[in-house]
């Protein structure tokens, strides 16, 4: 069956440094993958798109990488800060499905 | 504008009985989703309007659960009758085009059916 999978487990990292998301597909070729960050008790928020054609998307901080031999999608967020705690999401193409969420914390 | 605007923010209702959640989705925007978000599944989508029409229900859970969108500023979703396990969060989104576009989701109806 198709799937879109994340790390379950919160990923922890120090204020300063650069964290790296993943977003995993099975079964399926999304023509596109798009990342969003959802704060505790707020819907989701669009952060970046990026299309099977593209390799790297980048905004401010924010890059995103589309391996379609990998079926992989990284998020990495440079110079990371504690505001950028949140729960990001990657959310599929076509199948309109997002994948379970890893959350993000960012100590001080 | 706005933004996606869902009520009621939190509802809660005995088992059996019928649940309405209503959503106003951004004007111009002609697709809307609605989303059911819990801990143990994540955040599925339950069914996807363009133009008004249905065009994806497959993620609809059961006959008790329905949805209509009478025109492109309202949208409804119904579950008759309640029960426990559908206590979730219900996320209402929309956006200008299709799945490809960025989708603004409203704040959510917390559901909690004892």
């Amino acid at each position: 069956s198709q799937k879109i999978e994340q790390n379950s487990e919160a990923l922890n990292i120090q204020e300063g440094k650069t964290a790296t998301l993943t977003c995993n597909y099975t079964n399926y070729s999304p023509a596109y993958l798009q990342w969003y960050r959802q704060d505790p008790g707020r819907g989701p928020v669009f952060l970046l798109l990026i299309r099977e054609n593209e390799k790297e998307k980048r905004k401010e901080r924010l890059k995103v990488t589309f391996d379609t031999t990998l079926k992989q999608s990284l998020f990495h967020i440079t110079a990371s800060q504690p505001a950028d705690s949140a729960t990001y999401l990657c959310r599929a193409g076509n199948m309109l499905t997002f994948g379970g969420g890893t959350r993000l914390m960012v100590k001080p | 504008d706005a933004g996606v605007i869902q009520s009621p923010r939190h509802e809660v209702t005995e088992m059996g009985q019928e649940v309405t959640l209503r959503c106003k989705p951004i004007s111009g925007h002609n697709s809307l989703f609605w989303y059911r978000q819990t801990m143990m599944r994540g955040l599925e989508l339950l069914i996807y309007f363009n133009n008004n029409v249905p065009i994806d229900d497959s993620g609809m859970p059961e006959d008790r659960f329905s949805a209509k969108m009478p025109n492109a500023s309202f949208s409804t979703l119904k579950i008759q009758p309640s029960e426990p396990r559908d206590s979730a969060v219900y996320f209402c989104a929309s956006s200008l085009g299709g799945g490809d576009t960025e989708a603004f989701f409203g704040q959510g109806t917390r559901l909690t059916v004892v």
